[in-house]
């Protein structure tokens, strides 16, 4: 009974690298979320995807890309990662319109 | 747009009521509230659907002012356990999955 996982837990990166975050649910959800938080901005949605197959921007999209894999698996990358990404990443999932389920996050640090 | 919550912080002793009050500007087709302690992820509370009634449990609980816009979280009798940031989230009225518009959050303390 896993709920949502998210991989990596902590990750230091350098201006100009790139990486994937990895989530994946085991909930059977049809909708996944990526957030990002931080101090005192509250979370502002990235990309999500209502269902298998569909992805769509939110609030702060650039600089990242989003892949629905298959109903289990959202990843988040950065491409070319800056000091602004800094920031912990939330994935969340949910069965219709109903309440959400977090990852525990990424802390990720862009140096 | 984001959700406006008040206060920004609150600091109670045990055994103090407490209310966090979250308002929109759009026309809502639910909110939802989440209490985050540090440096975990949010933990959903409860969700406030249009036309639905006060949903809750225990000592906590909640409503929805759909001429309003407005949510407000009751705490009652507060526990040390209740501390943390407590986050409002809304829905828009006509949106699909299109995820949450979340607050800024309220800070709670609660001193023995």
């Amino acid at each position: 009974n896993a709920g949502v996982t998210q991989t990596p837990k902590f990750q230091v990166l350098k201006t100009g690298q790139s990486m994937t975050l990895q989530c994946a649910q085991d909930m059977n959800h049809n909708s996944m979320y990526w957030y990002r938080q931080d101090p005192g901005m509250g979370l502002r949605l990235i990309y999500y995807s209502a269902s298998e197959g569909t992805t769509d921007k939110g609030e702060v999209p650039n600089g990242y890309n989003v892949s629905r894999l298959n109903k289990r698996e959202f990843s988040l990358r950065l491409e070319s990662a800056a000091p602004s990404q800094t920031s912990v990443y939330f994935c969340a999932s949910r069965w219709d319109r109903l309440g959400y389920t977090f990852g525990s996050g990424t802390r990720l640090t862009v140096v | 747009q984001q959700p406006v919550q008040s206060p920004q912080a609150v600091i109670l002793r045990e055994g103090e009521d407490a209310v966090i009050n979250c308002s929109s500007s759009k026309a809502l087709y639910s909110v939802h509230w989440y209490r985050q302690k540090h440096g975990e992820a949010p933990v959903f509370l409860m969700i406030l659907l249009k036309g639905g009634e006060q949903k809750g449990h225990e000592k906590i609980s909640a409503s929805f002012n759909e001429k309003k816009q407005q949510s407000s979280l009751y705490l009652t009798a507060s526990q040390l356990s209740y501390s943390g940031t407590y986050f409002c989230g809304t829905e828009m009225a006509g949106g699909g999955a299109d995820g949450l518009t979340f607050g800024k959050g309220t800070h709670l303390i609660i001193q023995p």
